[in-house]
């Protein structure tokens, strides 16, 4: 149990268009998601908390209006990168929080890898 | 403020035995989570401690001492697969997941 899909698992777009990557919770309802960039050799960093019904919650210095994310049902959360420019290039990964046994997991989709040409 | 320490890299050797220290520093505490992280993959889920002591999983064990604000993962009979990035997470009093900036293994035949 407890799966995350990803889709697309990699996308190559053109600088100025916009690309929309859906996270899913497979198995399990999911309140809570998140969304994290991940440059080469560095560590996860977490761009916004998303909360099903209810709008998301970025991290300082993340760009509300060229990141939206959408928590339309307990199993999806959107994230659509706006007017993409070759620095937004990444790895893209949401993960699902589940209330498990009194203890909150957390799990990882397969991660996006966004190329902005 | 929140804080994760953890090395950025170690190296051991197949079949032998590796510890990964991590230090906390989390305004409230919920727990402290290891991930396992291949290159170009996500992490994924390793253990999950919130009591002190040792939990034991296979191959692998987690430790986390409260009082001290320190956990380790022991990973025993290393193998070659068990190369990757190794990160460590504390879960703050907003269930918030407070991120290391990971341990690279290298596994040497």
């Amino acid at each position: 149990g407890a799966v995350v899909s990803q889709h697309p698992s990699w996308v190559i777009c053109k600088s100025g268009t916009s690309v929309k990557i859906e996270c899913r919770s497979l198995d399990f309802q999911a309140t809570t998601m998140f969304w994290y960039r991940q440059f080469p050799k560095q560590s996860l960093m977490l761009m916004a908390t998303s909360n099903e019904g209810s709008k998301a919650t970025y991290e300082q210095g993340v760009e509300k209006d060229k990141f939206l994310i959408n928590h339309a049902s307990l199993t999806l959360s959107t994230l659509t990168v706006t007017s993409a420019h070759p620095e937004d290039s990444s790895f893209y990964i949401c993960s699902a929080r589940v209330l498990a046994g009194g203890v909150y997991e957390q799990y990882f989709g397969p991660g996006t890898r966004l190329t902005v040409t | 403020g929140q804080n994760i320490d953890q090395p950025t890299e170690m190296t051991a050797t197949e079949g032998a035995i590796v510890q990964i220290n991590c230090t906390y520093q989390t305004s409230g505490f919920n727990g402290l989570f290891w991930y396992q992280q291949h290159a170009g993959e996500a992490p994924t889920f390793l253990s999950y401690n919130v009591l002190d002591g040792l939990e034991e999983k296979g191959r692998f064990s987690s430790f986390l001492s409260r009082s001290k604000g320190y956990s380790y993962l022991l990973l025993k009979e290393l193998q070659m697969k068990d190369s990757a990035s190794y990160l460590c997470a504390a879960m703050d009093s907003n269930y918030q997941l407070i991120w290391g900036a990971g341990t690279k293994l290298i596994i040497k035949p």
